[in-house]
C-alpha cells in the first residue's frame, strides 16, 4: 500500500498570500495518478486537481498541481478568503488500494 | 448532472452488518469506478473501496475482510456492506464517482452504538 504524507499539517496564511502544499509518497505514483481535494466543513470534498496537474471542472486558474513519482506539490497562488479549508492528496494509480493523505489545514493566520 | 446519494441507517449495533446503498441519478452507473470512503469525526479521510461498472472491485487491505461493495445496474445503484462493526466503523460515509472523484454524495453519518 501507498502511504500518502502531507505537510505541514496546519498552514498559517493570510489572504492574497501564496500556499504551498507537499505530498510525498512512499512509492512511485503511477502515471501520477494523484488527486488534490479541498474539504470545507460540513461538506464533501471537491477534486481539484487530477492526474497530478489537471485542474477539474470550474477550479480557478489559482490553483496548481505539480509533481511526479513520489514528490507532488498544490499551490495556490493567492489565498482568496473561501480558500481556506482542509485539502487532501489521493493515488489511484496502485492496482492494490487507493489512499488518502492525512490533510493539510490552511487558516487563517 | 450526475447527483449521488447515500442512503441507510444511521445507527448500527456493534458487531453487526453497516448496509449503505448509493443512488447515482442525471446519468448511468454503466461506466466509471464508484467508490466508497469514510470520514471518522473530526479526523481525515479513509478510501473503503471501488467498484467498476463491470463489478470488479477493490479494497482497502486492512478493511478487505470486513467489506462487500456490490453493484445494480438496473437500479443505477451500488452498495457497501460492512461486517462486525465497532465503534471505530463510525463515521461519516460517502459514496463517490470516479478514480479521481469528481461526484460526491453528501455522506451519510453512521453511529456504531448499542
Amino acid at each position: 500500500e501507498i502511504v500518502l504524507t502531507q505537510s505541514p499539517g496546519t498552514l498559517s496564511l493570510s489572504p492574497g498570500e501564496r500556499a504551498t502544499l507537499s505530498c510525498r509518497a512512499s512509492q512511485s505514483v503511477s502515471s501520477s495518478y494523484l488527486a488534490w481535494y479541498q474539504q470545507k466543513p460540513g461538506q464533501a470534498p471537491r477534486l481539484l486537481i487530477y492526474g497530478a496537474s489537471s485542474r477539474a471542472t470550474g477550479i480557478p486558474d489559482r490553483f496548481s498541481g505539480s509533481g511526479s513519482g513520489t514528490d507532488f506539490t498544490l499551490t495556490i497562488s493567492r489565498l482568496e478568503p473561501e480558500d481556506f479549508a482542509v485539502y487532501y492528496c489521493q493515488q489511484y494509480g496502485s492496482s492494490s488500494s487507493w489512499t488518502f493523505g492525512q490533510g493539510t489545514k490552511v487558516e487563517i493566520k | 448532472q450526475v447527483q449521488l446519494q447515500e442512503s441507510g441507517p444511521g445507527l448500527v449495533k456493534p458487531s453487526e452488518t453497516l448496509s449503505l446503498t448509493c443512488t447515482v441519478s442525471g446519468g448511468s452507473i454503466s461506466s466509471y469506478y464508484w467508490s466508497w470512503i469514510r470520514q471518522p469525526p473530526g479526523k481525515g479521510l479513509e478510501w473503503i473501496g471501488y467498484i467498476y461498472y463491470s463489478g470488479s472491485t477493490n479494497y482497502n487491505p486492512s478493511l478487505k475482510s470486513r467489506v462487500t461493495i456490490s453493484v445494480d445496474t438496473s437500479k443505477n445503484q451500488f452498495s457497501l456492506k460492512l461486517s462486525s462493526v465497532t465503534a471505530a466503523d463510525t463515521a461519516v460515509y460517502y459514496c463517490a464517482r470516479g478514480a479521481a472523484a469528481a461526484r460526491w454524495g453528501q455522506g451519510t453519518l453512521v453511529t456504531v452504538s448499542s
